[in-house]
């Protein structure tokens, strides 16, 4: 798996759009980009995954760049409840047999 | 469609005494990987099984930890002769046997406490 790099924290307030840029700069052909989601005692919960340009759904935006070496998660219009910690992983489950989780950025989202 | 089921849900275990966590992965997946969690701190990876397969068992700590995915039946990880140290959030993911890049479905974990 591609090494990932993403901000410990992040603050915000309600109504803002958020944007969570992870780095992955050895990114291999066949890898995809996906973005978990984990609530306080809660198992991590899957939001988007993409392999290039961008991605969109009922959740979220996800916006990568041509080369591939940097990804941003976009939520926008952020509520309270959107107060979690957010992953970045990068590699291709059909050749991965471990699936490796970061630190994750640290979101709190400010009234 | 029942998701990932992880029992108990809390677990509290004394020095010396053997912790025992079940996954039930979701209907039709084959693959499930365990992870632990300390407070603050991101998941780390396990263990990786397949029906009846150990396939990566490289996050496992070399004595106490074992892990299993039966033919039939729940996958268990297993902790002999806790210490206080094994004191974690314990969460299991599965995926379907193809094997794409679908996401990982992730149970809701177990907390165990050791006193």
């Amino acid at each position: 798996l591609a090494k990932t790099t993403q901000p410990i924290s992040m603050d915000s307030y309600e109504g803002q759009e958020v944007n969570i840029t992870c780095s992955h700069n050895n990114i291999a052909t066949n890898d995809y980009i996906t973005w978990y989601q984990q609530f306080p005692s809660q198992g991590p919960r899957f939001i988007i995954q993409g392999y290039k340009t961008k991605v969109t759904n009922e959740v979220a935006s996800l916006f990568i760049p041509a080369d591939r070496k940097s990804s941003t998660l976009s939520l926008p219009r952020v509520s309270l409840s959107d107060t979690a910690v957010y992953y970045c992983l990068v590699g291709d489950i059909t050749r991965d047999d471990k699936i490796i989780f970061g630190k994750g950025t640290r979101l709190h989202i400010l009234p | 469609n029942a998701g990932v089921m992880q029992n108990p849900r809390h677990l509290v275990r004394r020095r010396g005494q053997e912790a025992r966590l079940r996954c039930s992965p979701m209907k039709g997946h084959s693959h499930v990987y365990w992870y632990r969690q300390l407070p603050e701190e991101g998941l780390k990876f396990m263990v990786y099984l397949q029906k009846e397969n150990i396939i990566d068992e490289s996050g496992m700590p070399k004595e106490r930890f074992s892990a299993e995915f039966p033919k039939e039946g729940p996958s268990i990880l297993r902790i002999q002769q806790v210490v206080r140290g094994d004191s974690a959030a314990y969460f299991c993911a599965s995926s379907p046997p193809e094997r794409t890049n679908e996401k990982l479905f992730f149970g809701s974990g177990t907390q165990l406490s050791v006193l």
